[in-house]
């Protein structure tokens, strides 16, 4: 597609229950980032794919995240028994290998609401 | 501890005039900074980027300074438009166009611009 493309857009989920989230970046983009935004703040790295190579997972809050990209296109981020804290806007971006330059393009994040 | 630091939380403007955003930073390591856009229910959207061999940027209405000595950096734009109502991300990163690097963002200023 043109853009990053990230689902679902809303999701409530009750505390403790497992969630999974949804990114399709670019066609061809190399790299893959999960971020989090929590209400008030900047977005907060997560975690980092290169292809299918999860190469830098140190945002990860906790081992409750898990993200995977088995086939170095589509990634899924996935929040175990999730918690209030856990309620953000998570956010998915995708690069060419080296566009540092021109940043990442985002996608519309998906707004995770712990109840 | 923040590494980069956006101390106004919002900024009006009239239509017209210069809008000025400023943002800090800590580590000396950074050396190359982004600005992001981004409207409500929406990702974030590059707007323009320095590195540290620079002092200025400047893309059509848009410029950003960069004061090294000061690990200050600012965007202004010039005339400002309703349409540049949003909130404005600065962000960085320690290492020059490489796949991979994380950044590092500030909590964000909310610039409206009123007609």
């Amino acid at each position: 597609g043109a853009g990053v493309s990230q689902s679902p857009r809303y999701k409530v989920a009750k505390r403790g229950q497992d969630v999974a989230l949804r990114c399709d970046p670019i066609s061809g983009h190399v790299s893959l980032f999960w971020y989090q935004q929590a209400l008030g703040q900047g977005p907060e790295f997560l975690t980092y794919f290169q292809n299918e190579a999860q190469l830098d997972k140190s945002g990860l809050p906790s081992d409750r995240f898990f993200a995977e990209r088995p086939e170095g296109s589509v990634s899924t981020l996935k929040i175990q028994r999730t918690q209030q804290e856990d309620s953000a806007v998570y956010l998915c971006a995708s690069s060419l290998a080296r566009a540092g330059y021109y940043g990442y393009t985002f996608g519309s994040g998906t707004r995770l609401t712990v109840v | 501890d923040q590494q980069v630091k956006q101390n106004s939380p919002s900024l009006s403007v009239q239509e017209g005039r210069i809008s000025i955003l400023n943002c800090d930073y800590t580590n000396s390591m950074f050396d190359y900074f982004l600005w992001y856009k981004k409207y409500p229910a929406e990702g974030p959207t590059f707007l323009i980027s320095i590195s540290s061999i620079k002092d200025k940027n400047e893309d059509g209405r848009f410029t950003v300074f960069l004061n090294k000595s000061a690990k200050h950096l600012s965007l202004h734009i010039v005339p400002s438009q309703p349409g540049d109502s949003a909130v404005y991300f600065c962000a960085a990163s320690p290492v020059l166009n490489q796949a991979g690097t994380a950044l590092i963002f500030g909590k964000g200023t909310t610039l409206s611009v009123s007609s």
